[in-house]
């Protein structure tokens, strides 16, 4: 099993929709996750933290199942600028790679 | 604050010839990490700094690539007799490494060797 993994889509949903996306991640001790987004030929930039107890910001909204190791994102009422593609992060104990794993992305398009 | 810098943000190189790449990360941040991407590909990890200790090393493709941080702030990164496979382009990123280890992303060096 993959330790971070991701469907790469691409998503293609009209502007207005409601769209998720499901990572799942192999460590069970894993302890910080994230939702990073990026651009085309852009950096990586944080979108959330992805909390325990869920949490919402905005139009998102990332959840976390740790029984089943995997962490969503709902993003409402998509926009044209929500294209992007969507990387998951999980946290590595005790492994190398500085600790952090990166998925290899869900791209997302959003279309008038 | 001022972000994570890199520089060049692009650079053309011939096969054969090595280059360095630099990374300034965030004042403060003690965790700094260099990546690279392929065109429509995911991040590859190269290396990693925490601080003062060892770094890791595992990333790297081959003994080619090499990197350091001076001063636990600025780090180099060179390729040294550069293959057309390295065109990429090359993320380094810094973190706080507390609680949180967020990542925050320099914009990154695009390397096109020819």
């Amino acid at each position: 099993r993959k330790e971070v993994e991701q469907d790469p889509g691409p998503f293609n949903v009209p502007e207005g929709a409601t769209v998720a996306f499901n990572c799942t991640y192999s460590n069970s001790a894993s302890q910080s996750f994230f939702w990073y987004r990026q651009d085309c030929r852009k950096e990586p930039k944080l979108l959330m933290s992805v909390y325990s107890s869920g949490n919402e910001d905005g139009r998102f909204t990332a959840q976390l199942n740790r029984a089943s190791q995997y962490i969503s994102l709902l993003i409402r009422d998509s926009k044209l600028s929500d294209s992007a593609t969507y990387l998951c992060v999980v946290n590595m104990i005790g492994g190398s790679q500085g600790n952090l794993i990166f998925g290899k992305g869900t791209k997302l398009s959003v279309k008038p | 604050g001022a972000g994570v810098s890199q520089s060049p943000s692009n650079k053309v190189t011939e096969k054969g010839k090595d280059v360095e790449l630099r990374c300034d990360p965030i004042s403060g941040h003690t965790a700094l990490y260099w990546y690279r991407q392929s065109l429509g590909q995911g991040l590859e990890f190269l290396i990693y700094f925490q601080g003062n200790s060892a770094p890791d090393k595992s990333g790297l493709p081959s003994d080619r690539f090499s990197a350091e941080r001076t001063g636990g702030s600025v780090s180099t990164l060179t390729i040294q007799r550069t293959q057309q496979e390295d065109s990429a382009v090359y993320l380094c990123a810094s973190s706080n490494r507390g609680i949180t280890y967020e990542q925050y992303f320099g914009p990154g060096t695009r390397l096109t060797v020819t």
